[in-house]
């Protein structure tokens, strides 16, 4: 089965840096690639998502970019403000058409400082 | 603006004793998953099901844990009896399934088996 490796685990930065959070996947028939925010005591919530017939996709101060060939794919956060600390989970799944089993990340905490 | 609802949001139990959780996924959609939310173990798949049909059960614990999908609009998750190691988060998720991969998670409810 898929296996998602999630690194940093844990990540701090001043507010207005940019934090970047890294993925790998190993099965090479994943094509779908969500990433969730999780707030603490609150559910996780999708911020963006990619699928492999793309590169990279942008949505504000977030972005994702996906290499195939390498099978990693990354979080990229600018300008980060207080509000961006929380917990964030990648996840990977080879979507067919019926429903997808979405493999998780172990998350990475991220800090923002003022 | 539909939301995956699930209840109780809390609860604290004696081991031993049966807990049944409540999610109502978002009308329409026909994918429903359950997961457990440690700190030790991340979020874990438990289930999921397919138009009211499991698809996979392979990551709950059989002996005491069971899923159901009475309707399309009630999924329960049941542990019979309660362990102290079950203290967790359960979240539910619904998506489109088919149509669409991305999930979207209730708030989760917070088990403590004493």
């Amino acid at each position: 089965g898929e296996n998602v490796e999630q690194h940093p685990s844990t990540l701090s930065v001043q507010e207005g840096d940019s934090a970047v959070i890294k993925c790998t996947y190993s099965d090479s028939a994943s094509n779908y690639f969500p990433w969730y925010k999780q707030e603490l005591g609150k559910r996780p919530q999708l911020i963006i998502d990619i699928r492999s017939n793309v590169g990279e996709k942008k949505d504000q101060r977030i972005a994702v970019t996906l290499n195939k060939t390498a099978k990693h794919f990354s979080l990229h956060i600018t300008e980060t403000q207080p509000e961006d600390s929380a917990v964030y989970f990648c996840a990977a799944t080879p979507f067919t058409g019926t429903a997808s089993k979405l493999t998780f990340g172990t998350g990475t905490r991220l800090q923002v400082t003022l | 603006d539909a939301r995956v609802t699930q209840t109780p949001r809390h609860k604290v139990t004696e081991m031993g004793q049966e807990v049944t959780m409540r999610c109502q996924p978002i009308l329409g959609h026909n994918t429903v998953f359950w997961y457990r939310q440690t700190m030790m173990q991340g979020l874990e798949l438990l289930a999921y099901f397919r138009n009211r049909a499991p698809l996979d059960d392979s990551g709950m614990p059989k002996d005491r844990f069971s899923a159901e999908m009475p309707d399309a609009t009630l999924a329960t998750l049941k542990i019979q009896p309660s362990e102290p190691r079950d203290s967790a988060v359960y979240f539910c998720a619904s998506g489109l399934g088919v149509t669409q991969e991305t999930q979207y998670f209730g708030p989760g409810t917070r088990l403590l088996v004493l």
